[in-house]
């Protein structure tokens, strides 16, 4: 149990083009989602927290216009960047939590803005 | 601001030895530790938890956190190839509900 899904798994688009990724608890139901990104050699760095139904809540230096976050329902999130440019270029995971448990992330996506 | 600090390696271990691997961590209030593994180009997977001082065991890892001095450590035996992978050690307030803050991870290396 406690499967995570993200898709799409690899993204390429242009700059300025907005980019929507599915994160999916396919087993469960996810009280929190999360969303992280890592850039190469780096560690994962959170981006925001999202509970279904209510705002997500974001780190200090993410961008909220930037990075839209929609927690539709308790098995599903959706991170869209807006307006990409080559610099939001990395790897975004999701992680679903169902309480007091720990998280589980799903594969990732990576993310290429040409 | 919260940080987790860890050794970035390469920690080089030869085959059946134990691996160890540390990380401290500045937030006091800190209440939920973890271990992920992570293979180049994935995510990450989770290898155990601990809330509480001293030990956990699961199988061939062994978890230890001592609160006081903001340590937590990850023991690993009778190591494999297998187990070469970035570890990442991640800390929270507050278990499932709260998002991690991670360490930039240790680089193990097994050796046949």
């Amino acid at each position: 149990g406690a499967v995570v899904s993200q898709h799409p798994s690899w993204v390429i688009c242009k700059s300025g083009t907005s980019v929507k990724i599915e994160c999916r608890s396919l087993d469960f139901q996810a009280t929190t989602m999360f969303w992280y990104r890592q850039f190469p050699k780096q560690s994962l760095m959170l981006m925001a927290t999202s509970n279904e139904g209510s705002k997500a809540t974001y780190e200090q230096g993410v961008e909220k216009d930037k990075f839209l976050i929609n927690h539709a329902s308790l098995t599903l999130s959706t991170l869209t960047v807006t307006s990409a440019h080559p610099e939001d270029s990395s790897f975004y995971i999701c992680s679903a939590s169902r309480g007091r448990e720990t998280q589980y992330f799903g594969p990732g996506t990576r993310l290429l803005v040409l | 601001q919260k940080e987790v600090e860890q050794n970035s390696g390469p920690l080089s271990v030869p085959e059946g030895a134990i691996a160890s691997l540390n990380c401290t961590y500045s937030d006091r209030g800190s209440q939920s530790f973890f271990w992920y593994r992570q293979y180049s180009g994935k995510s990450p997977e989770l290898i155990m938890f601990i809330y509480s001082n001293g030990d956990k065991e699961d199988g061939r890892f062994t978890a230890q956190l001592n609160k006081a001095s903001q340590y937590v450590s990850l023991l690993i035996r009778d190591s494999q190839p297998s187990d070469s992978a970035t570890y990442l050690c991640a800390v929270n307030k507050g278990g499932g509900a709260d998002g991690l803050t991670f360490g930039k991870g240790t680089h193990l290396i097994i050796q046949p």
